[in-house]
């Protein structure tokens, strides 16, 4: 079974600068997850997605941040204008169903804000 | 808020010896306590998970024990070996939501040293 595969690996952007990540889920996971991880830190929940809906965004920085996952299958971040303090590791998981159910994570996209 | 300390930040030991790493958490309503390790350039991996109902949870040289009244859960891996070398993530459920979603611990840097 693949697993969780995001893209980019890596970016390097300026500050003010527009970026966007992608993740597709393992094969018929409903929910996905999008976390943020500041290095030396553990991961911090941004957004949850059942299928195309979204359950939890209270930690997602409206003003900048926004996700989605139009037809329930893979999704994209996005952030706009990047800051300094956006620098961190992009982490996306999915489960099957939801609550307590194993979540499998992607290899993370590292981003660069300079 | 809900709240998951781990400790140590970091361990050293012996190939051979035993390491044990511990968590605390906040929220009573949490039922759900996986444990994650993370390779550098990779993912989170799931290593083992205790339910509520659960006191113990044994599986090989790993090992985790709940303790629902302190609200603390602890990671015992005996024989450690070179490749137990990584950061361990605790985490906690946030129960009172009920949606998966997963509140982490700030991490802890295992080195084996053969």
């Amino acid at each position: 079974e693949a697993g969780v595969a995001q893209s980019p690996r890596y970016k390097i952007i300026e500050k003010r600068q527009s970026v966007a990540f992608w993740c597709n889920p393992i094969s018929g996971h409903a929910t996905l997850y999008w976390y943020q991880q500041i290095l030396g830190q553990g991961p911090k929940l941004l957004i949850q997605f059942q299928n195309n809906g979204v359950v939890d965004d209270s930690q997602l920085p409206k003003d900048r941040f926004s996700a989605e996952r139009l037809k329930g299958v893979d999704s994209t971040l996005k952030i706009q204008p990047a800051k300094l303090e956006d620098s961190a590791v992009y982490l996306c998981a999915s489960t099957s169903m939801g609550a307590t159910d194993t979540q499998y994570f992607g290899p993370g996209t590292r981003l660069t804000v300079l | 808020g809900e709240n998951v300390e781990q400790h140590p930040s970091t361990l050293s030991v012996q190939e051979g010896d035993s390491a044990v790493i511990k968590c605390t958490y906040s929220d009573s309503a949490s039922n759900y306590f996986p444990w994650y390790k993370q390779e550098l350039g990779k993912g989170p991996q799931l290593i083992i998970d205790i339910r509520s109902n659960v006191g113990e949870k044994k599986d090989q040289r790993i090992a985790v024990t709940l303790n629902k009244t302190a609200k603390h859960f602890s990671l015992h891996i005996t024989e450690t070996q070179p490749e137990d070398s990584a950061v361990y993530f605790c985490a906690a459920s946030a129960g009172s939501s009920n949606t998966g979603k997963l509140i982490f611990g700030q991490g802890t840097t295992l080195q084996v040293k053969p």
